[in-house]
């Protein structure tokens, strides 16, 4: 069955440092890749998508590219702040089967 | 426009009660998704309902877990006899659709239940 796998947190930066969340999957097909964030109290918001293998989704300074020869989708921000501080799931859609992964708590330190 | 709601916010009950957790999706999707979501923890898939298509309740833990959607409004959560394991937050989520074309949810603000 499809699956994500996400890089074990929590994650602790200092502010400007350079931010890299690991994400992988199986998938059968051709899914959709997405990144959503859970900040402090809030629901889960969506950070950034893509749905074809090169694709870059990119939003609020964080990117990841749809790599389908490494089943990769790594989320990525140059210079992160304190407001960055949230949970970080990667997830997957194909047809109707959506499957998140197991999240990845960023923490950063002014 | 109106995103995705959920009530109550909050539920507090004793072990043993039944509980009725809502969704109200966004206008016009189609596909609506109930997730559980424990301390510290991922997104654990409970139901999904898409269009008048029957649901997948795979991912219901027990029979004591149930949930019904109108057409494509309202959905409800029940919980029968709850157990303190079930204290969670309970997310709901909505979409255009699912199918060829895979479409991001929207998420609710989830209904946080504690079962004392």
């Amino acid at each position: 069955g499809n699956s994500v796998t996400q890089m074990e947190g929590p994650v602790t930066l200092s502010e400007e440092a350079f931010l890299t969340i690991n994400c992988t999957y199986t998938a059968t097909g051709y899914p959709s890749l997405f990144w959503y964030v859970q900040y402090p109290g809030e629901g889960l918001q969506l950070l950034l998508k893509a749905t074809k293998a090169d694709d870059k989704g990119s939003n609020k300074g964080f990117e990841a590219t749809y790599r389908k020869e490494t089943t990769s989708f790594h989320l990525e921000k140059g210079s992160v702040q304190v407001s960055d501080s949230a949970v970080y799931f990667c997830a997957l859609s194909s047809g109707q089967n959506f499957v998140f992964g197991p999240g990845t708590r960023l923490s950063v330190l002014p | 426009g109106a995103g995705v709601s959920q009530s109550p916010s909050n539920k507090v009950t004793e072990k043993g009660k039944d509980v009725e957790l809502r969704c109200d999706p966004i206008s016009g999707h189609t596909a609506l998704y109930w997730y559980r979501q424990r301390l510290g923890q991922g997104l654990e898939f409970l139901i999904y309902f898409q269009g008048n298509s029957a649901p997948d309740k795979s991912g219901l833990p027990s029979d004591r877990f149930s949930a019904e959607r109108t057409g494509e409004s309202v959905s409800t959560l029940t919980i029968q006899r709850t157990q303190q394991e079930d204290s969670a937050v309970y997310l709901c989520a909505s979409s255009f659709g699912a199918g060829v074309r895979s479409y991001e949810q929207y998420f609710g603000p989830g209904t946080r239940l504690t079962v004392t």
